[in-house]
């Protein structure tokens, strides 16, 4: 299957800075890739859907200024969290995809974010 | 919006014995369902997929079976093995290509 890298895997920071982590797939063209977070011994929240060139979409609940998403080119989505805080710490993966959400989506390792 | 419910939230099980986890979805326009397994620490893994057009789907030991008309897909695992213990999600592909995972089961398989 495809690959997707994540990046950093584990980044600890102070509250109050910004976070940017990296998705990237390796071997495609990922029109489409998605944002989770997921908590301990808890599902996969998605977050929001950003498609080369465009605007992300965010999930209801989800602050648009909070989690910045970039996502310039076929292969590379970035994701910052601004002024973090300790409530952000969590699991945050990223999965890539074709043009539609139906289409196989190969996750990311995750980025673990620790906020103190 | 979609809603997306999932049981069991644990499961154990007996080397080779059979493994069902169930989830029901609430939009009618949902048409693709998949599983995903996920180790500690780990990605998710699809494992199965299945379209709305068909009902059911196998790969060796791990099947799905859907039920459009009862909004309902499961993933059955045949001849479990201690490396099958993991959580496994499920997914619901909806209207508008809204996606929605389930809220996990996590199987145990005991020696």
């Amino acid at each position: 299957g495809a690959v997707v890298s994540q990046h950093p895997s584990r980044v600890i920071c102070k509250s109050g800075t910004s976070v940017k982590i990296e998705c990237r797939s390796l071997d495609f063209q990922a029109t489409t890739m998605f944002w989770y977070r997921q908590f301990p011994k808890q599902s996969l929240m998605l977050m929001a859907t950003s498609n080369e060139g465009s605007k992300a979409t965010y999930e209801q609940g989800v602050e648009k200024d909070k989690f910045l998403i970039n996502h310039a080119s076929l292969t590379l989505s970035t994701l910052t969290v601004t002024s973090a805080h300790p409530e952000d710490s969590s699991f945050y993966i990223c999965s890539a995809s074709g043009v539609l959400s139906t289409d196989t989506q190969y996750f990311g390792p995750g980025t673990r974010l620790t906020v103190l | 919006g979609e809603n997306v419910e999932q049981h069991p939230s644990t499961l154990s099980v007996q080397e080779g014995d059979s493994a069902v986890i169930k989830c029901t979805y609430s939009d009618s326009a949902s048409n693709y369902f998949p599983w995903y397994k996920q180790e500690l620490g780990k990605r998710p893994q699809l494992i199965i997929d299945i379209r709305s057009n068909v009902g059911e789907k196998k790969d060796q030991r791990i099947a799905v079976t859907l039920n459009k008309t009862a909004k309902h897909f499961s993933l059955h695992i045949t001849e479990t093995q201690p490396e099958d213990s993991a959580v496994y999600f499920c997914e619901s592909t909806g209207g508008g290509n809204k996606l929605t995972f389930g809220t996990g089961t996590q199987l145990k398989v005991e020696l």
